[in-house]
């Protein structure tokens, strides 16, 4: 079983629509959770992270985290075609600086 | 806050040579520096750690003696690849833990390697 697991995708939404994102993790000791974007080509940039259970608002992204179903989402709202990439979960081993990463969900939004 | 300088952003280079990557803390003391490495359509690897004066942990299956890493200053982190080969070629980034406003994990804009 791997560590961190994203949604399959590509994800295709219309620009305005919302999109959502799933990551689970297997680890339950796990303590901290990430949402990186990265567009083609580039480095990951940290978009948020969470570690506390229930919702975290940044702008339009909204990041949600319930420990006891090892599970964080994150929520785009009104998508922009800069939207457009592959955003990666990670998670933050117990006791330890390590990330570990989903292999990513790939957003495309149509303009 | 938190900006971590990658260079090379790219390098081409032929096979049999060695190629060193550098990543500095630019306005932050990084005692720990992680190195990944990305192939296309693929996510993160994690390739080995590097911690400010002492010897680098690596992860199962990459080889020390080929990825050689020296983390000599608090704020110098390098990845030499020796010895390369076209399989070698890939994405390499590095990262490093942020604390207080910083938290989270600032990485280095990446270095695409290309073995000829």
């Amino acid at each position: 079983q791997k560590e961190v697991e994203q949604n399959s995708g590509p994800l295709s939404v219309p620009e305005g629509a919302i999109a959502s994102l799933n990551c689970t993790y297997s680890d339950r000791g796990s303590q901290s959770f990430f949402w990186y974007r990265q567009y083609s080509g580039k480095s990951p940039e940290l978009i948020m992270f969470i570690y506390s259970n229930g919702d975290k608002e940044d702008g339009r992204f909204t990041a949600q985290l319930n420990k006891a179903s090892q599970y964080v989402s994150l929520l785009i709202r009104d998508s922009q075609p800069s939207d457009s990439a592959t955003y990666l979960c990670a998670v933050n081993a117990p006791n330890d600086y390590k990330l570990s990463f989903g292999a990513g969900t790939t957003v495309t939004v149509r303009a | 806050g938190a900006v971590v300088s990658q260079h090379p952003s790219w390098v081409i280079c032929k096979s049999g040579t060695s190629v060193k990557i550098e990543c500095r803390s630019l306005d932050f003391q990084a005692t720990t520096m992680f190195w990944y490495r990305q192939f296309p359509k693929q996510s993160l690897m994690l390739m080995a750690t590097s911690n400010e004066g002492s010897k680098a942990t690596y992860e199962q299956g990459v080889e020390k003696d080929k990825f050689l890493i020296n983390h000599a200053s608090l704020t110098l982190s390098t990845l030499t690849v020796t010895s390369a080969h076209p399989e070698d070629s890939s994405f390499y980034i590095c990262s490093a833990p942020g604390t207080g406003a910083n938290y989270g994990y600032t990485f280095g804009s990446g270095t695409r390697l290309t073995v000829v």
